[in-house]
């Protein structure tokens, strides 16, 4: 069983607040990615990071932005939500190196809804 | 851009029936994985591979590389398999480096009645 944690769960908001997706993972994975997905449709990539200190943006453009200080853990946070936040977001981790990729182990997502 | 293209998108059965979930995908692949989401959101990986097929209880995957396509079977289908299946691609071309995530199909939605 996958140990990656997302919270909360649920989010209901105001426009122009500022929030914090949190995702940890207890797997010692060094590769995590943050995907959004709107009802009905295709996750996309949003961000990614190969490990501490590195974040790189995904193929949908995104107004949020990750940190990875630590290992485990890899928030993502909204400056100033809007309704288009609207959607689900899902964190992942692997264990994939430069020379081996391996299956992705998907967070529980958050569903997120700005008023 | 790989595209990827999962059919049915909805599939309604009775129980018991074996089921079939088609994936086709445009470019080269270096893994194909299968997914499953419960109406509560969270995912589970069920099957990651790049040739063969895979068994695992009462779920089958297959793959064929040449004609880049993908099947996911369910035996003996039951109400808790009831969920949305996604087939997601890994480009072949890794180069450690840009948006290396993956690909992922719009899903189907499959309910299975009792």
């Amino acid at each position: 069983e996958a140990d990656i944690y997302q919270t909360p769960r649920y989010l209901v908001i105001g426009t122009g607040k500022k929030i914090t997706l949190e995702c940890s993972q207890t797997m010692g994975h060094d590769k995590m990615y943050w995907y959004q997905q709107d009802p009905g449709m295709e996750l996309h990539l949003i961000h990614y990071s190969y490990g501490v200190n590195s974040t790189e943006k995904g193929d949908l453009s995104s107004e949020s932005t990750v940190s990875r200080i630590r290992t485990e853990h890899f928030p993502l946070t909204l400056e100033s939500a809007r309704p288009s936040h609207t959607s689900q977001y899902l964190c992942a981790s692997s264990d994939e190196t430069p020379t081996s990729y391996n299956e992705q182990f998907f967070g529980p997502g958050t569903r997120l809804t700005v008023l | 851009k790989n595209e990827v293209e999962q059919s049915p998108q909805n599939l309604t059965a009775q129980e018991g029936e074996f089921i079939t979930i088609n994936c086709s995908y445009s470019v080269g692949i270096s893994a194909l994985h299968w997914l499953q989401q419960h109406p509560g959101g969270g995912i589970v990986s069920l099957f990651m591979l790049s040739s063969g097929k895979k068994k695992h209880g009462r779920l089958i995957a297959t793959i064929n590389i040449q004609e880049k396509h993908s099947s996911l079977h369910i035996t003996a289908s039951h109400p808790r398999d009831s969920a949305v299946y996604i087939c997601a691609v890994r480009s072949s071309v890794y180069s450690g480096g840009g948006a290396d995530g993956l690909t992922f199909g719009k899903g189907t939605h499959l309910i299975i009645q009792p």
